[in-house]
């Protein structure tokens, strides 16, 4: 199994506040995708990334994919009440998907 | 509308009662997966299916059982159900490329008592 560790593990922050994530590894992947999980509820992608060097945005969000594929990072601008909830990096490699085990965020108006 | 279901969303059960845990998909996806989510651990990975009859072991397989009999369908069997696997599972199915959406069910919680 290829270890993706996330970072922070939790992370508390006032409504219009910027942030970032990390998911980092020692493994080359495919590719890499982000998922949002809110409580009680399944896992939901955000964004797949698959070019080295590669950056997507979804509104506020910005997802890049380290350029030698092992890391990437999620970028939430004016964080939102409703941005609340656990973020899932997952790498790709042949069949596998492996999860990192999260970023619990809670924004607070 | 496409999705992927499980049942039950609840369940409270005793040590050893055999139990199974549904799981169906609409979207004609080849590959499905159980993965249990506990607090500190994450998601792990139990089972996975890359089509009809073909099944393989994911990183925490001891316990469980699978099949795989139609496209759609992919249960997930605990035959003598162990307080450690007291979990939140989710099934999940996608197309065959690990790139592909990954979809997931609502979860069912279970507590084995």
């Amino acid at each position: 199994t290829q270890l993706l560790e996330q970072s922070p593990q939790f992370l508390s922050i006032q409504e219009g506040e910027n942030l970032t994530v990390y998911c980092n590894s020692s493994s080359v992947f495919s590719s890499l995708q982000w998922y949002r999980q809110e409580p009680g509820e399944g896992p939901v992608l955000l964004v797949t990334v698959v070019t080295g060097g590669e950056v997507k945005k979804l509104k506020r969000l910005t997802f890049q994919f380290g350029d030698a594929r092992k890391d990437s990072s999620l970028h939430i601008t004016a964080a939102q009440p409703g941005d609340t909830g656990l973020y899932l990096c997952a790498g790709g490699s042949g069949y596998a998907l492996n999860f990192g085990k999260g970023t619990s965020l809670l924004v607070t108006p | 509308e496409a999705q992927v279901t499980q049942n039950p969303r609840y369940l409270i059960t005793v040590t050893g009662k055999k139990l199974t845990v549904t799981c169906s998909q609409n979207m004609n996806h080849e590959y499905m997966s159980w993965y249990r989510q506990d607090p500190g651990l994450g998601l792990r990975q139990i089972y996975y299916s890359m089509n009809v009859e073909v099944t393989d072991k994911g990183d925490v397989p001891e316990g469980y059982k699978v099949s795989r009999k139609e496209k759609r369908n992919f249960p997930l069997i605990l035959e003598s159900p162990s307080p450690n696997q007291t979990s939140l599972y989710f099934c999940a199915s996608r197309f065959s490329g690990v790139g592909n959406t990954q979809y997931f069910g609502p979860g069912t919680r279970l507590t084995v008592l």
